[in-house]
């Protein structure tokens, strides 16, 4: 079966340090990728998709990159945070089978 | 542009009773829609799948419902429980194969049943 981990759930960052987020997908190959970022009492906005190795689009522009070094890896990356980039960050995968989403349990990011 | 409503924005409800949660889309060119339940500070667990050719599906206590031409998808809770607490979110992903099939989320209904 099909399973996503993202990793760490919890991160405290203080303003202009760096951030790596990492979200893993086992047991599919290809899949296409999603990073999407939900602030406090809003929505999910999508950031970045990949349907493939190298391949990113941003959707927002903004303080953060994104890249996929291997198929099923996709990370989430940042410079120097702003006090803006707080909030919680969810990877996703899309089944290529059923064409539904499954998500992964996220990341708390505060940057103080 | 998609745009996804859902109503009511919040609901509270006594243990036992059936509910139903509602969500609008203004495009119809659905290729699906996705029923998702999120717990405090926790990801997205998805409920239920419709594709665009399907009238409902079923899981549980759980019956979603799509009318894709009226623009309108329903999830019926039955015999509620207070671990059913949760935000719940619909979203839909478009026809075409574009922005990497970009899901468009509602803002969610956050519910609780009360004990």
């Amino acid at each position: 079966s099909q399973t996503i981990h993202q990793w760490p759930a919890t991160l405290v960052q203080p303003v202009g340090s760096p951030l790596s987020l990492e979200c893993t997908v086992e047991g599919t190959s290809n899949p296409n990728l999603y990073w999407y970022r939900q602030a406090a009492g809003r929505g999910l906005q999508l950031l970045f998709y990949s349907v493939g190795i190298g391949q990113i689009s941003s959707e927002v522009p903004q303080n953060l990159s994104a890249s996929r070094p291997q198929d099923r890896q996709f990370i989430l990356s940042s410079k120097k945070l702003l006090l803006s980039d707080s909030g919680f960050y969810l990877c996703a995968w899309r089944s290529t089978v059923a064409g539904g989403y499954t998500f992964g349990s996220g990341t708390r990011l505060t940057v103080v | 542009k998609q745009e996804v409503t859902q109503i009511p924005a919040a609901l509270s409800v006594p243990e036992g009773e059936n509910l139903v949660l509602n969500c609008s889309f203004t495009d119809s060119a659905i290729y699906n829609l996705q029923w998702f339940r999120q717990d405090p500070g926790k990801g997205l667990t998805s409920l239920l799948l419709i594709q665009s050719s399907q009238r409902e599906q079923t899981s549980g206590r759980l019956n979603a419902s799509l009318d894709k031409s009226s623009g309108r998808s329903t999830l019926y809770i039955a015999a509620s429980q207070p671990g059913d607490s949760a935000t719940y979110l619909c979203a839909v992903r478009p026809i075409r194969e574009t922005s990497g099939s970009r899901l468009t989320f509602g803002e969610g209904t956050q519910l609780t049943v009360n004990p």
